[in-house]
């Protein structure tokens, strides 16, 4: 398992928001930024906020991110069907002396 | 533009070896760590290892134990990823991602396509 954990799925109608959790400890979370990474089905992943909450140029701002304690979350506002992807948080862990990632949410626009 | 570009995936018997490769353009590669990242068939992303602008850093995933060597050639504008004693569980499609890392890790900003690795008799 993750050292990262997230919702294995999430979903929302157009237009809605939704949120992806993502629950470290003091030695990642607690002391490092968190980015999150979208990855469209048979793609290569793509950088979606870095820093807790910086959007990198491209990327809309009805996505936006956040960190408190040992937790972060994804916020996808206006939710549309080119949403639809998988999202994972990354962080670096200062125990381990390497990256760590969340597990994956699947998000469904139904 | 920037471009990464993974070669030398492929079908390699348990117990072999592969060396995978990342040609780096369109940037100042020897100003960047760069990484390699995993993703097992239908799995989530596994961070494997990162290697400092000037070889001066290298880290590994625990998980490996000691049988991945990553490597640069900032003249080559190229990453490599040696990969010996190859176990079934090492199937996936191998990334190389670069970070800004100013000096402290940051983010993975630009990936590869990623190359395929397929271990099995």
């Amino acid at each position: 398992q993750s050292v990262l954990t997230q919702p294995p799925s999430a979903s929302g109608t157009p237009g809605q928001r939704v949120t992806i959790s993502c629950s470290g400890s003091s030695s990642n979370i607690g002391i490092n930024v968190v980015d999150w990474y979208q990855q469209l089905p048979g793609t290569a992943p793509k950088l979606l906020i870095y820093s807790n909450n910086q959007r990198p140029s491209g990327v809309p701002d009805r996505f936006s991110g956040s960190k408190s304690g040992t937790s972060a979350s994804l916020a996808i506002s206006g939710l549309q069907s080119e949403d639809e992807a998988d999202y994972y948080c990354a962080v670096w862990d200062d125990s381990l002396n390497g990256w760590v990632f969340g597990g994956g949410t699947k998000l469904t626009v139904l | 533009e920037v471009q990464l570009v993974e070669s030398g995936g492929g079908l390699v018997k348990p117990g072999g070896s592969l060396r995978l490769s990342c040609a780096a353009s369109g940037f100042t590669f020897r100003t960047y760590t760069m990484n390699w990242v995993r993703q097992a068939p239908g799995k989530g992303l596994e961070w494997v290892s990162s290697i400092s602008s000037n070889s001066a850093y290298i880290y590994y995933a625990d998980s490996l134990k000691g049988r991945f060597t990553i490597s640069r050639d900032n003249a080559k504008n190229s990453l490599y990823l040696q990969m010996n004693s190859l176990r079934a569980e090492d199937t996936a499609v191998y990334y190389c991602a670069r970070d800004p890392a100013t000096p402290q890790p940051e983010y993975f900003d630009y990936w590869g396509q990623g190359a395929l690795v397929t271990v099995s008799s």
